[in-house]
């Protein structure tokens, strides 16, 4: 069964820096790209970030290019996002997904993890 | 980026109804059109891909339709476990950007 838990999510101040993990199992997780989206409370998904599964393209929403770096230690069946200079904008459920269908598609989430950036 | 406008934003229908939900990009897409169903407090699930493509386990009453710039999500014969938000997301060009949802509602 595949499976893909988020952490890390907390309260956060402005400017300041934190590093969301999704662990996942019940699938080869180096063979498949993945990504991060995010809702913010009472709106819309907004897609993140995305990795392939070769690790050789990353890839950003303008809202967060330079800012947030995803990477994943396949050793660890593991997915990071790293955000710094985070905004109250940022305030969100962070959701990782698996980007199936050779990469067409988020057939597999996880159940997010809250990150709120407030003084 | 590609833009992607759903219409309506917002709907009313009763049990039982046909109900269609279209998704405009601002450029073409080709076929790679995905829906997620998303329920509150929920995470969202995978529908439709590759714009007429139905997921395992999706029931038959949703389909998916278009290409290029028009897509269109119908759901016949309404059920009650069907009122909730549904999204669109295209995935031909990073960032695979989504419509701003649906939110199909009980009339």
């Amino acid at each position: 069964e595949v499976q893909l838990l988020e952490s890390g999510g907390t309260l956060v101040q402005p400017g300041g820096s934190l590093r969301l993990s999704c662990v996942a199992s019940g699938f080869p997780f180096g063979a498949y790209a993945m990504a991060w989206v995010r809702q913010a409370p009472g709106k819309g998904l907004e897609w993140v970030s995305g990795v392939s599964g070769s690790v050789i393209g990353t890839y950003y929403a303008d809202s967060v290019q330079g800012r947030f770096t995803i990477s994943r230690d396949i050793s660890e069946n593991t997915l990071y996002l790293q955000m710094s200079s985070l905004r109250a904008e940022d305030t969100a459920v962070y959701y990782c997904a698996r980007w199936g269908g050779s990469g067409t598609y988020l057939d597999y989430w996880g159940q997010g993890t809250l990150v709120t950036v407030s003084s | 980026d590609i833009q992607m406008t759903q219409s309506p934003s917002s709907l009313s229908a009763s049990v039982g109804d046909r109900i269609t939900i279209t998704c405009r990009a601002s450029q073409s897409v080709n076929r790679h059109l995905n829906w997620y169903q998303q329920k509150p407090g929920k995470a969202p699930s995978l529908l439709i891909y590759a714009a007429s493509s139905l997921h395992g386990g999706v029931p038959s009453r949703f389909s998916g339709y278009g290409s290029a710039t028009e897509f269109t999500l119908t759901i016949t014969s309404l059920q009650p476990e069907d009122f909730t938000t549904y999204y669109c997301q295209q995935t031909h060009t990073t960032p695979h950007t989504f419509g701003q949802g649906t939110k199909l509602e009980i009339k």
